[in-house]
């Protein structure tokens, strides 16, 4: 059963604008996860964040949690077109902490 | 970080035949995994593959119908047996380092055309 939804399902932007995007999950969590999956390519893990941590950083990318409302989001600034492709959100089920149940994913274009 | 590779990248098989999909990774992962992609949609876990020991199915994967074998560390395969055109999808490969937690590098994929 699918454990993140990601909202909006998809994003068309102009590259230098910021990209936000949000997963809701269901059940309680250690991490969650977002990764990247270029058309026709296997998925590169982005960012995790730990249950017990409210923001992090990497790079353009700054992804919060908010385990009260179930909810994280992606923000992805200063977007170039090398960022289009498709966003997942995904969560490993509590004592498991290697499987992984994927959101439906958001497709991102950014617009030259 | 670990390189994940599969072969082949892409098949187009008639129905009713199998298809092996083999994943080789660089070092040695302990956990590795297998998940389908179908047209558009998200990633859903067929199996755990265990070392030397049957694979972990989840809810609606049968070994019959997805036979997994994982002889070392750094190798698998999945069979889809006996193909339907509901077969048709991404299949991909993942596996974690040695400390078996996350992140999870992926393979490829193996995209699946079946008629």
């Amino acid at each position: 059963s699918q454990q993140g939804e990601e909202d909006p399902q998809a994003l068309s932007i102009q590259e230098g604008e910021n990209a936000t995007m949000n997963c809701s999950y269901k059940t309680s969590i250690n991490n969650l996860q977002w990764y990247r999956q270029n058309s026709g390519r296997g998925l590169v893990h982005l960012i995790l964040i730990r249950s017990n941590e409210r923001e992090k950083h990497s790079g353009r990318l700054r992804v919060t949690l908010d385990t009260s409302k179930k909810s994280s989001s992606l923000l992805i600034t200063a977007s170039r077109a090398a960022d289009t492709a498709s966003y997942f959100c995904a969560t490993p089920p509590a004592g498991a902490n290697s499987k992984l149940t994927f959101g439906k994913g958001i497709t991102l274009s950014v617009r030259p | 970080s670990a390189v994940i590779s599969q072969k082949p990248s892409r098949d187009i098989c008639q129905r009713g035949t199998s298809l092996t999909i083999q994943c080789q990774v660089d070092s040695q992962v302990t956990m590795m995994f297998w998940y389908r992609q179908q047209p558009g949609q998200s990633l859903t876990l067929i199996a755990t593959a265990n070392q030397g020991s049957e694979a972990t199915y989840e809810s609606g994967f049968v070994i019959d119908k997805f036979p997994i074998s994982r002889p070392n560390l750094t190798f698998s395969t999945l069979t889809v047996s006996n193909m339907s055109p509901e077969d048709s999808s991404i299949y991909l490969c993942s596996g974690t380092g040695l400390a078996g937690g996350p992140p999870q590098y992926f393979g490829p994929g193996t995209r699946l055309t079946v008629l």
